[in-house]
């Protein structure tokens, strides 16, 4: 079946450091969605990437999806406190009836 | 407000002791699912259901089961709880599935059997 692999498990910055997580699909996707889960809370949609090659910025946080929409990242620029929490990558390979997850990024960031 | 709704919260319950955790969104979704998320796991879907009475399984499936009599509800029914399903429970919805709409998550419910 589908597996959708998330690097890396944990990752410490210092604030206003930058910082990447990258997801990687065993198969071709449809697309691909991103969430964050703060601790203690619930996973809250990010973004979705349809395109082979699709950027998409939301203020510090840029989104990319591959050219063989077959891996995709998560880049923070300038770290802040608040971007504390737990970032899922959510592939959808189109044929599948169901989100498959990555194991998520745990982000903590240090004032 | 638009919103999905899990009850109880935390459980602690017995091994054997049958119990239901429920979902209920008001957004008039089609699409429910349950996830459980366990350390390094991420999230693993346990069924689905793509709208009332049409159910199917997901990842994890052993040992639950789900109905989907209303179209706001998709509870999640545990007929003999063991402890290896110790663990945080995610009801999300979503509009429909196939065109990659988002997903909304309840509040979770986290669940240790003894």
């Amino acid at each position: 079946g589908q597996q959708v692999m998330q690097i890396p498990q944990y990752q410490h910055v210092q604030e206003g450091e930058d910082f990447t997580t990258y997801c990687n699909s065993s198969t071709t996707l449809s697309n691909i969605q991103w969430y964050k889960q703060r601790p203690g809370g619930h996973p809250v949609f990010l973004i979705q990437l349809v395109k082979s090659g699709e950027v998409k910025k939301q203020k510090r946080l840029t989104f990319q999806f591959g050219e063989a929409k077959k891996n995709s990242s998560l880049h923070i620029t300038a770290t802040q406190t608040t971007d504390v929490g737990t970032y899922f990558c959510a592939g959808d390979s189109g044929s599948a009836r169901q989100l498959t997850f990555g194991s998520g990024t745990q982000l903590t960031v240090l004032p | 407000e638009a919103q999905v709704t899990q009850n109880p919260r935390y459980l602690i319950t017995v091994t054997g002791k049958k119990l239901t955790v429920t979902c209920s969104q008001n957004m008039n979704h089609e699409y429910m699912s349950w996830y459980r998320q366990d350390p390094g796991l991420g999230l693993r879907q346990i069924y689905y259901s793509m709208n009332v009475e049409v159910t199917d399984k997901g990842d994890v499936p052993e040992g639950y089961k789900v109905s989907r009599k209303e179209k706001r509800n998709f509870p999640l029914i545990l007929e003999s709880p063991s402890p290896n399903q110790t663990s945080l429970y995610f009801c999300a919805s979503s509009l429909f599935r196939g065109r990659g709409t988002e997903a909304f998550f309840g509040q979770g419910t986290r669940l240790t059997v003894v």
